[in-house]
C-alpha cells in the first residue's frame, strides 16, 4: 500500500517567488493536512482538508494557500516567499476523525 | 486553546534499557486524542502509540506503552529494551475528538540511544 507522497522533496526559491508543493494521500484517505515544522517554531498546523473543503486553516498570513481536488490530492501554495518561510513541508493523510494521520517525508523549501 | 508541552529537549538512554518521556497538555474538553510520533533523521513522521481519552486502559504497542493519567492531563511514553532504531525526535500531539483533525504538538525530545 502507497503511503503519503509529497513532491519535491527539495525546493530552492527566490525571495519573491511562489511556489506550489504537492501531496498525493493514502488511497481513501480524504482527510488531509498540511504542517510547517521549523527549528524555532517547531510543527505547527497550517490546513485541513476533507472532501475539498477547508475545515480548518492555521494561524498563517494570506500568502499561504491550499486546495484539494476531487481525487483527495492537495497542493498548497506559497506566494511572495519570505526568508522566513523556509521550512520541512509536511503532508499528512486520515481515513476518518478515530485514526492518527499518516505523513509524508515532507518538502524542504529553502527560500534564498 | 490546547496546548502541549514536552518538558525534555534531550534524553538519552543505554541499548536494553528503559527510558520514559513525559508530555502534559491543557484543554478544557473532555474527549480528545494523544499521540506519539517518532520523527527520524529521515523526517518522516511515524505514529507510535495513540489513546483516547475515554479510554482508561493505558494503550501498548509492542515495546512502546504510555502512562495516561487524564486529571493530570500528562501522557508519558514508556520505551522498553531500547533499540538503536528508536534513536530520534518524538512527538507528543494532541487531538480534539470532535469538529477539526488538528494536530497540536510538542516541541520535542531527542532521544539518544547509546550502544
Amino acid at each position: 500500500k502507497a503511503g503519503v507522497t509529497q513532491t519535491p522533496r527539495y525546493l530552492i526559491k527566490t525571495r519573491g517567488q511562489q511556489v506550489t508543493l504537492s501531496c498525493s494521500p493514502i488511497s481513501g484517505h480524504r482527510s488531509v493536512s498540511w504542517y510547517q515544522q521549523t527549528p524555532g517554531q517547531g510543527l505547527q498546523f497550517l490546513f485541513e482538508y476533507f472532501s475539498e473543503t477547508q475545515r480548518n486553516k492555521g494561524n498563517f498570513p494570506g500568502r499561504f494557500s491550499g486546495r484539494q481536488f476531487s481525487n483527495s490530492r492537495s497542493e498548497m501554495n506559497v506566494s511572495t516567499l519570505e526568508l522566513g518561510d523556509s521550512a520541512l513541508y509536511l503532508c499528512a493523510s486520515s481515513p476518518g476523525p478515530e485514526d492518527g494521520y499518516t505523513f509524508g517525508s515532507g518538502t524542504r523549501l529553502t527560500v534564498v | 486553546a490546547q496546548t502541549v508541552t514536552q518538558s525534555q529537549p534531550e534524553m538519552s538512554v543505554q541499548e536494553a534499557e528503559t527510558v520514559t518521556l513525559s508530555c502534559t497538555y491543557d484543554t478544557s474538553e473532555s474527549d480528545y486524542y494523544l499521540f506519539w510520533y517518532k520523527q527520524p533523521p529521515s523526517r518522516q513522521m511515524i505514529l507510535v502509540i495513540r489513546q483516547e481519552a475515554y479510554k482508561q486502559q493505558n494503550a501498548t504497542e509492542n515495546r512502546f506503552s504510555v502512562n495516561f493519567q487524564k486529571a493530570a492531563k500528562s501522557f508519558s511514553l514508556k520505551i522498553s529494551d531500547s533499540q538503536l532504531g528508536d534513536a530520534a525526535m518524538y512527538f507528543c500531539a494532541y487531538r480534539s475528538a470532535g469538529g477539526s483533525e488538528k494536530l497540536v504538538f510538542g516541541k520535542g525530545t531527542k532521544l539518544t540511544v547509546n550502544p
